[in-house]
């Protein structure tokens, strides 16, 4: 049972453009909701994290926004730039992260200049 | 603040092989947890460490694998015997436990030939 559902697989995007990944999770229980990006070679980095308190979190050009009673939450990516160009996972936990994570399958964007 | 280190890099073993696989987490990160990553696909939880005991190895093919965190600080994650199916990047994160938010390791890339 995947319970964190992510879309799309691969995104090309224009540089200066938007860059939206959404995902979708089953389990009530989760209440911790992290974004990582990783580069070929390299671990998860942890990007953004929300809680379901709150139903948008801003930092600089990284936004997520959460619908509760959807059990969806997005990243989107203002003004993306080449460099931004990694796999991006999105995650949920339980206990307010102190649970182990379950990701999503990946997304692979690519910021065309 | 030194990240998490893991070791080694690459590892190409045999089927039928053991293999193990360290990780040194962030100073004072009492939670330390162990991922596998299959090329293409997000990671997947294998077991949790609270200190030097286990809170979730509840996906953790215990026939072949094991894992033990002594002194609860470093830990080592063993395969044995392995399977072709075993080939991934082993991922180790720690956390503080309370925030949610997990560090990652580069990982450790494993060949199963």
């Amino acid at each position: 049972q995947q319970q964190v559902k992510q879309s799309p697989q691969s995104l090309i995007v224009q540089k200066g453009g938007i860059s939206i990944i959404n995902c979708a999770y089953e389990n009530t229980a989760f209440d911790y909701f992290p974004w990582y990006q990783q580069f070929p070679g390299k671990g998860p980095a942890l990007l953004i994290a929300i809680r379901p308190d709150v139903s948008e979190k801003k930092e600089g050009r990284f936004t997520i926004s959460f619908n509760k009673s959807a059990k969806q939450f997005s990243l989107h990516i203002m003004d993306s730039q080449p460099g931004d160009s990694a796999t991006y996972f999105c995650a949920a936990s339980r206990r307010g992260g102190a649970d182990g994570l379950t990701f999503g399958k990946g997304t692979h964007l690519i910021i065309q200049p | 603040e030194a990240g998490v280190a893991q070791s080694p890099r690459y590892k190409i073993i045999e089927k039928r092989q053991s293999v193990a696989f360290w990780c040194n987490p962030i100073s004072g990160h009492a939670t330390l947890y162990w991922y596998q990553q299959i090329l293409g696909q997000g990671p997947k939880l294998l077991i949790q460490f609270q200190n030097n005991g286990v809170v979730d190895d509840s996906q953790l093919p215990k026939d072949r694998f094991s894992a033990e965190r002594l002194k609860g600080v470093d830990s080592t994650l063993k395969i044995q015997p392995a399977k072709l199916e075993d080939s991934a990047v082993y991922l180790c994160a720690s956390s503080l436990g309370r925030t949610g938010a997990a560090f990652f390791g580069q990982g450790t890339r494993l060949t199963v030939v």
